[in-house]
């Protein structure tokens, strides 16, 4: 079974601080994403990767950036969070081959992020 | 664009009750089309996937969906619910050619009575 890990279940951080969300995946998955969930607003996408040092915008990017120095992981950073990202934050994986499977995204349980 | 259009975000049934959650989606290539499940305080699980073979899916806990070309839509049902269906659902469409992307909709919380 795919297994995807998050650093973190619960997170709670002050305006202002720098917060790192960690991603590993144990699959040897070339994809990998990171996507905010809220109320009525399904799953955004921030950033995702498709190998080692690679990474394109998604559609929210605004106040994130990524890191992607091994294969395995995939780290989400708010550089001076702000209350307004406040948010469940998942992680997904999934293979980079050319066949209907690389769509086909596994999920880590997230963390709950709460910015005071 | 790729876009996914979920009908109602609360669907509330009786347990042994016919679960129904639809999907509409919009795509300008081939769509792969997927509904994935999520329990409280957990991530997302795929339930059931299309890939343009069979048009009827079976997938996890019993839930299937129906590919229906001309309507432009992919369904989730299930005969009988279960206390434990209780969860948000999300239908989600494969992006662009050239990417690994899926685009979401919003969800679908079902609640189930006893």
């Amino acid at each position: 079974d795919v297994k995807v890990t998050q650093s973190s279940r619960y997170l709670v951080k002050r305006t202002g601080e720098k917060v790192f969300l960690e991603c590993v995946q144990d699959m040897d998955h070339e994809n990998m994403f990171w996507y905010r969930q809220d109320p009525g607003l399904g799953l955004r996408l921030i950033y995702f990767s498709y190998d080692v040092k690679m990474k394109e915008k998604g559609d929210i990017p605004e106040g994130y950036s990524v890191s992607r120095e091994k294969k395995e992981r995939f780290s989400l950073i708010l550089e001076s969070a702000s209350t307004n990202q406040t948010s469940m934050y998942l992680c997904a994986s999934s293979l980079g081959d050319r066949t209907g499977q690389r769509y086909e995204q596994y999920f880590g349980p997230g963390t709950r992020l709460t910015v005071t | 664009a790729q876009s996914v259009t979920q009908l109602g975000s609360h669907v509330s049934v009786s347990e042994g009750a016919l679960v129904l959650l639809r999907c509409n989606y919009s795509s300008s290539v081939p769509p792969y089309l997927f509904w994935y499940v999520q329990y409280p305080n957990q991530g997302l699980q795929l339930l059931l996937k299309y890939t343009s073979a069979a048009t009827l899916v079976k997938g996890i806990n019993g839930f299937e969906a129906e590919f229906k070309k001309s309507e432009t839509s992919f369904h989730l049902t299930k005969p009988s619910a279960h206390m434990s269906d209780a969860a948000e659902y999300f239908c989600a469409v494969r992006g662009q050619t050239s990417g690994s992307r899926l685009t979401f909709g919003e969800g679908t919380q079902l609640t189930v009575n006893p």
